[in-house]
């Protein structure tokens, strides 16, 4: 595809459970990211991957959240034991390199905790 | 703290009339600005940047003004089209940091 594609789009849950969030990158970026967007705020930064290079996990809010990137590509964000504050919309981008500061998003996975 | 603050929630413009998003920063290490446009149930697209060592960039109807010293940048849309309705980001980098901090957004309303 020409772009970042993200599934699913929506995903409702139920408090306690754990949810897997996938991202697809653009072919060939090597760099990947994760944000969340809660209602109301700006976007956060979650962790960040590069090549293989070990990941930027800084932005994780908790130890409940882990991020992987197989083979260099697709990336799976997942949400354990899930709790009512973490819906929020989250956003996977990439760029070609590192530097690439002009990061392409994805649509984006509405995670709904109930 | 809120280190990129965009304090419009919203803004509303006339069709063919000048939009002025505005966007405070309190870092002074930033040193790399960009803009990114969301619609609804889309993902951001990067619109504009500009590094500190300008204080304008200019694309078609765009332009992206900085004021180091004020701490504050500023995007133009001129002439607004209803096409650009939509929230727009401000985010700031660190060089070539890879993580962008974002402000909470502005909704633009063009109406025609």
């Amino acid at each position: 595809g020409a772009g970042v594609s993200q599934s699913p789009s929506n995903k409702v849950t139920e408090k306690g459970k754990d949810v897997e969030l996938r991202c697809d990158p653009i072919s060939g970026h090597t760099a990947l990211y994760w944000y969340r967007q809660s209602l109301g705020q700006g976007l956060e930064f979650l962790i960040y991957f590069q090549g293989n290079s070990a990941p930027d996990k800084s932005g994780l809010p908790s130890d409940r959240f882990s991020a992987e990137r197989t083979g260099g590509s697709v990336s799976t964000l997942t949400i354990q034991r899930t709790q009512q504050e973490d819906s929020a919309v989250y956003l996977c981008a990439s760029t070609l390199v590192a530097e690439g500061n002009e990061q392409f998003f994805g649509p984006g996975t509405r995670l709904t905790v109930l | 703290d809120q280190q990129v603050k965009q304090n419009s929630p919203s803004l509303s413009v006339q069709e063919g009339r000048i939009s002025i998003l505005n966007c405070d920063y309190t870092n002074s290490m930033f040193d790399y600005f960009l803009w990114y446009k969301k619609y609804p149930a889309e993902g951001p697209t990067f619109l504009i940047s500009i590094s500190s060592i300008k204080d304008k960039n200019e694309d078609g109807r765009f332009t992206v003004f900085l004021n180091k010293s004020a701490k504050h940048l500023s995007l133009h849309i001129v002439p607004s089209q209803p096409g650009d309705s939509a929230v727009y980001f401000c985010a700031a980098a660190r060089g070539s940091n890879y993580k962008l901090t974002f402000g909470k957004g502005t909704l633009l309303t063009v109406n025609p």
